[in-house]
């Protein structure tokens, strides 16, 4: 058990709709990543927080957003869905924000857009 | 941009023998980071290397760091039913870049 807490597990839903995963990061832990995970695919980044505030972005659609509490979980909201964002999302945190830290991974969310 | 790849992309291992496999990077790597992720799991993080020419074992697994900084190998020997899964390498160069993984199976 990482301490990452991912819900829900499973999401199937329909194209054009909007859901929203939800990361609690381990105890202590600022920072929160989200990666997505499609079939034979590596995991593409696509945001961070740290503490509140984004910290870095990466190939994350502008359908997307997501955000960082100040109870330091985090949301990631897919809207406008299509079939391609099929994917495992998978959300990790770090104490700091230093790059070389290892990350810690939640067991992922599987979203199936119909 | 920054890429991380990885060969093989599969990899099936008769249980007993040896393999490895590689990471290489387009750019001089900071530090390199290797995850586990196990079928239907999660990564779980293996091991960092930092130092040009670096090597690191954990039991029958020897992680390398190439001198360059640019590369990087795992290599299992005796390899168990329980090295199932996908190896993920990740290099930092101003940010962390997965590569695509390499995925092991295991003839028993």
């Amino acid at each position: 058990d990482s301490g990452v807490t991912q819900t829900p597990k499973h999401l199937i839903t329909a194209t054009g709709q909007r859901v929203t995963l939800r990361c609690s990061p381990r105890s202590g832990d600022l920072s929160v990543y989200w990666y997505q995970q499609s079939l034979d695919q590596g995991l593409q980044f696509l945001i961070q927080y740290y503490n509140g505030e984004e910290r870095a972005k990466g190939n994350i659609l502008e359908r997307f957003s997501a955000q960082q509490f100040p109870d330091l979980h985090s949301e990631l909201n897919l809207s406008s869905l299509e079939l391609g964002d099929s994917a495992l999302y998978f959300c990790a945190s770090s104490f700091g924000t230093a790059a070389d830290e290892k990350l810690f991974f939640g067991s992922g969310t599987q979203l199936s857009v119909l | 941009g920054q890429q991380v790849m990885q060969i093989p992309q599969y990899q099936h291992v008769q249980e007993g023998e040896d393999f490895t496999t590689y990471c290489n990077s387009s750019t001089t790597l900071s530090n390199i980071q290797w995850y586990k992720q196990r079928p239907g799991g999660h990564p779980v993080f293996l091991i960092q290397l930092v130092k040009s020419g670096e090597v690191k074992k954990q039991k029958r697994l020897t992680f390398q760091f190439g001198e360059a900084k640019k590369n990087s190998s795992l290599h299992i020997t005796a390899t168990q039913t329980t090295d199932v899964g996908t190896y993920f390498c990740a290099g930092l160069h101003y940010k962390l870049s997965f590569g695509a993984g390499t995925t092991v199976t295991v003839r028993a």
